[in-house]
C-alpha cells in the first residue's frame, strides 16, 4: 500500500504545454514534500521542494501547489521544453529524514 | 552524481549467489541509504544510516543486509539472491541540518541489478 499516491503516471504534452502532476498523502506527519527529477540513466535529483504550511512554491518554470486541508500536491511545469522530458518524482519526508516516494510520472514533450 | 558513487553499474547473477553493491560519497554526508526503483512503485527505503553506528531498517529489508565501513562507505548485500530482487537500487547519502530544514538527498547513478 503506498502512502503517497502520484498520477499519473505518464503523460506526453507539446512544447510549451503545462504538465500537471498530483499527489496525494494520508500520513499528516509528513514534514516535507520534495519532487526529484530523474533522466534515463540517472539518479534522481532534488527539483523543489515545499513544507506543508506554503500553499505555492516556485523555482524557474517549476511551481508546486500544496493543498494542505485535501492531503494533495502538484507540479505544474510551466513553458515545457523537451528538455523537460523525464520521469518526475514526488515524496514526501517523516522523521529521520526517510522519503516515500510516489509511483513516478513519466513525461515527455514533444518539440 | 560524482559526488556519490556506486558500483557496480550494471551486475547479472543468477539465484541464490551472493551479491555486494557498493556506495562511496565524497560529499561528507553522516547519512546514507539504500532504494529500490521498480517501475510504478517509485523509489522503496531498504536501509539507512545515520552515522557509522547508527544503521536501520527501511520499509523493505527482508533479504538485504548493509555494512557502515565507514562515514564514506555504506554497502548493501543480498545473502542469496532471487529473481523478484531484479531492480534499480540507489544509494543517497544526505546532510545533517536542524529543523524545518529540508535536508536534500542526493543519489548516485545507480546500479541496474538482474538476478536470473
Amino acid at each position: 500500500q503506498q502512502q503517497v499516491k502520484q498520477s499519473p503516471q505518464s503523460l506526453i504534452v507539446q512544447k510549451g504545454g503545462i504538465p500537471i502532476i498530483n499527489c496525494a498523502y494520508e500520513n499528516t506527519a509528513f514534514d516535507y514534500f520534495p519532487w526529484y527529477q530523474q533522466f534515463p540513466g540517472k539518479g534522481p535529483a532534488l527539483l523543489i521542494a515545499i513544507r506543508p504550511d506554503v500553499s505555492e512554491k516556485k523555482e524557474g518554470r517549476f511551481t508546486i501547489s500544496f493543498n494542505k486541508s485535501a492531503k494533495q500536491f502538484s507540479l505544474h511545469i510551466m513553458d515545457s521544453q523537451p528538455g523537460d522530458s523525464a520521469t518526475y518524482f514526488c515524496a514526501a519526508r517523516a522523521a529521520g529524514n526517510k522519503l516515500t516516494f510516489g509511483g513516478g510520472t513519466r513525461v515527455l514533450v514533444k518539440p | 552524481d560524482a559526488d556519490v558513487t556506486q558500483t557496480p553499474r550494471n551486475r547479472i547473477t543468477k539465484t541464490g549467489k551472493r551479491i555486494m553493491l557498493e556506495c562511496s560519497q565524497t560529499k561528507g554526508h553522516d547519512r546514507m541509504y539504500w532504494y529500490r526503483q521498480d517501475p510504478g512503485l517509485g523509489l522503496r527505503l531498504i536501509y539507512y544510516s545515520f552515522d557509522v553506528k547508527d544503521i536501520n531498517k527501511g520499509e523493505i529489508s527482508d533479504g538485504y543486509s548493509v555494512s557502515r565501513q565507514a562515514q564514506a562507505k555504506f554497502s548493501l548485500s543480498l545473502e542469496s539472491a532471487i529473481p523478484n530482487q531484479t531492480a534499480l537500487y540507489f544509494c543517497a547519502t544526505s546532510d545533517t541540518l536542524g529543523q524545518g530544514v529540508y535536508n536534500e538527498q542526493f543519489f548516485g547513478p545507480g546500479t541496474r541489478l538482474t538476478v536470473l
